[in-house]
């Protein structure tokens, strides 16, 4: 059975960069065949795609975000991470990591579901 | 920032059939990307509970089912019970994003 934890401060400064990691438990992440993402859910709102990496480094992001964003993998700690700089009120969301089943067209990766997940962090901007 | 359109809320007695839609574009499901959905209880994570339009992960009741059709999706839940009562989300693949897209979302309340 996979898990998957977040971990990383809960309240963050406006202007500073929000950091947070998943660490990956009853899989391994450079085992391939999966893409990693995070997700985000505004308090009382819906659901945000943030972003996917793979075990290789390879990236996929939302451009409403992009400019301010890292997503990395540490397949030696089996775990991968969130960077977001510059962050406002705005950013105060609960943060999801998932595993993505991914979904190929023509043999271009094309998303996929999201079957398994983290509980979620609660991340709150403010000085 | 959701491209994909649900109903805010349906509602159904225990034992009812309720539905609920998803509308997208032709840059989404329009474009023959499949839908996806899920289940959130209150408090929790969502759950995946419908993919590639219409299979259930093991464990999902069959009392859940989804379909889709040109620019639409659509969940059934048959036999409504009061352990359904929670927030049903679709999902898809938008090539103008180049990336996931959520439905706004839809509140299922058991009277």
């Amino acid at each position: 059975q996979v898990q998957l934890q977040e971990s990383g401060p809960g309240l963050v400064k406006p202007s500073q960069t929000l950091s947070l990691t998943c660490g990956v438990s009853g899989g391994s992440i450079s085992s391939g065949g999966y893409y990693w993402s995070w997700i985000r859910q505004h308090p009382g709102k819906g659901l945000e795609w943030i972003g996917y990496i793979y075990y290789s480094g390879g990236t996929y992001s939302n451009p409403s975000l992009r400019s301010r964003l890292t997503i990395s993998v540490d397949t030696s700690k089996n775990q991968f991470s969130l960077k977001l700089n510059s962050v406002t009120a705005a950013d105060t969301a609960i943060y999801y990591c998932a595993r993505v089943i991914p979904g190929y067209s023509n043999s271009w990766f094309r998303g996929g579901y999201f079957d398994y997940w983290g509980q979620g962090t609660l991340v709150t901007v403010s000085s | 920032q959701s491209v994909l359109t649900q109903p805010p809320s349906v509602s159904g007695a225990p034992g009812q059939r309720v539905t609920m839609s998803c509308t997208g574009s032709s840059s989404n499901i329009g474009a023959g990307y499949d839908v996806h959905w899920y289940q959130q209880l209150p408090g929790t994570a969502p759950k995946l509970l419908i993919s590639g339009n219409s299979n259930r992960p093991s464990g999902v009741p069959d009392r859940f089912s989804g379909s889709k059709s040109g620019t639409s999706a659509s969940l059934a839940i048959t036999g409504l019970q009061a352990e359904d009562e929670a927030d049903y989300y679709c999902q898809s693949y938008d090539s103008s994003l180049s990336g996931s897209v959520f439905g706004t979302g839809t509140k299922v309340t058991v009277l």
